[in-house]
């Protein structure tokens, strides 16, 4: 079936350092692939999306490509603060059409110290 | 604010209780979702309801019970819950349902953390 795999959190960064957080993905037909963020205490936030391949998606110094070679859709920032502290969820739309039904990852926490 | 409110953010009650959720959305959406999140597991979608029809059900177990009254407004009702509910369940709206080609965003409310025990 359809799924998405995050990398294990939490990961914990010093401010200005680079982000990568991994996500792959297993899906039939061509998903649109997304990244959703939650800061403490909120709900879910869309942060970027791709809708095909080799599309970037980018939001607050965020970006990742949608490679469907590797099917791969791996978060990156270049400099982190300590504001981007938070979950950050991978998530891919149901390509069969389901409807509702966006798959999600376990999420990634991330902590930035200053 | 992404103007999806959710109600109660916190209860707390035993496995024999009745209790509701509440979620209301000033977006002007029609489709309406409920999600659990657990630690360390993806996010479940249970419930999706698109012009106050529901139109999924993921086998969640009868003691969740949804009602949708109109296109702003999105409950959930619990009773005879078990430990193992204990979840934050999350609120979501977007324009129209997704699809695997209608790359709607979703919206979420705060979420209501619930302790059953």
């Amino acid at each position: 079936g359809n799924s998405v795999t995050q990398m294990e959190g939490p990961v914990t960064l010093s401010e200005e350092a680079f982000l990568t957080i991994n996500c792959t993905y297993t899906a039939t037909g061509y998903p649109s692939l997304f990244w959703y963020v939650q800061y403490p205490g909120e709900g879910l936030q869309l942060l970027l999306k791709a809708t095909k391949a080799d599309d970037k998606g980018s939001n607050k110094g965020f970006e990742a490509t949608y490679r469907k070679e590797t099917t791969s859709f791996h978060l990156e920032k270049g400099s982190v603060q300590v504001s981007d502290s938070a979950v950050y969820f991978c998530a891919l739309t149901d390509p069969g059409g389901s409807q509702g039904n966006l798959i999600f990852g376990k999420g990634t926490k991330l902590s930035v110290k200053p | 604010e992404t103007g999806v409110t959710q109600t109660p953010r916190h209860l707390v009650m035993g496995m024999t209780n009745k209790k509701s959720l509440k979620c209301e959305q000033h977006l002007g959406h029609n489709a309406m979702y409920w999600y659990k999140q657990s630690a360390k597991k993806p996010l479940e979608l249970m419930f999706v309801y698109n012009f106050k029809e529901q139109t999924e059900n993921n086998s969640v177990p009868s003691r969740f019970s949804p009602e949708c009254p109109n296109s702003s407004h999105l409950f959930l009702h619990l009773h005879t819950l078990q430990p193992e509910d204990s979840a934050l369940y999350l609120c979501a709206s977007s324009q129209d349902a997704m699809t695997g080609t209608f790359n709607e965003k979703l919206f979420f409310g705060s979420g209501t953390q619930l302790s059953v025990l």
